[in-house]
């Protein structure tokens, strides 16, 4: 799954801090989307996105905020509404009712 | 609202024996099942699915079944190797939507 870049693969945020996740795929997907992954919790869906300007809440938005300006681009905020960050982050894409593609992860912790 | 059950949490499996474990999901909507792998600190990565149109699916030693009317859904690894120990996650999507809702995983453990 090379099309799909998550950047950084470590970060580290200060209390108070907003943070940015970065994803960028180049798999022309239409949908894009945002999960969080604690041990023994599975994956819990943050914000999913369809199409270009438009975006959806999932299971735990609070405290996180997304764009969509571009197809290939969807990059999560960790905000400082988010007390307890520290998990790992998963952005994956995929074309409608055909499987999903994973970024490799962004591992947050606080300081 | 929808929700995706998963069990066992935690497996363990002598080398050379079946595995099997087991989800169910809520919405009756729901129409496209895949399964996940994931290996320690890495991405999830599919390893078979299946469509709401179909009862079975097999790839080599794995396989899915479905069983819409008690909206039920297991994967089956025979002869299983060391290579299998994971964590592996079903998940659920729904016809409305592209929205796909995970299980909470299963650990594998493939004993020597």
């Amino acid at each position: 799954d090379g099309g799909i870049t998550q950047s950084p693969k470590y970060l580290f945020r200060k209390e108070g801090q907003n943070v940015t996740l970065s994803c960028e795929q180049n798999l022309n997907h239409d949908a894009m989307y945002w999960y969080r992954q604690d041990p023994g919790q599975g994956l819990r869906l943050i914000y999913y996105s369809q199409i270009v300007n438009d975006f959806q809440k999932g299971d735990i938005a609070e405290g996180y905020s997304v764009s969509r300006e571009k197809k290939e681009s969807f990059p999560l905020t960790v905000t400082s509404a988010q007390k307890n960050p520290t998990a790992f982050y998963l952005c994956a894409s995929s074309v409608y009712n055909q499987p999903q593609h994973f970024g490799d992860g962004t591992r947050l912790s606080i300081l | 609202g929808e929700n995706v059950e998963q069990h066992p949490s935690t497996l363990s499996v002598q080398e050379g024996d079946s595995a099997v474990i087991k989800c169910t999901y809520s919405d009756s909507a729901s129409n496209y099942f895949p399964w996940y792998k994931q290996e320690l600190g890495k991405r999830p990565q599919l390893i078979i699915d299946i469509r709401s149109n179909v009862g079975e699916k097999k790839d080599q030693r794995i396989a899915v079944t479905l069983n819409k009317t008690a909206k039920h859904f297991s994967l089956h690894i025979t002869e299983t190797q060391p290579e299998d120990s994971a964590v592996y996650f079903c998940a659920a999507r729904l016809n409305r939507d592209d929205k796909i809702i995970f299980g909470k995983g299963t650990r594998l453990h493939i004993l020597p």
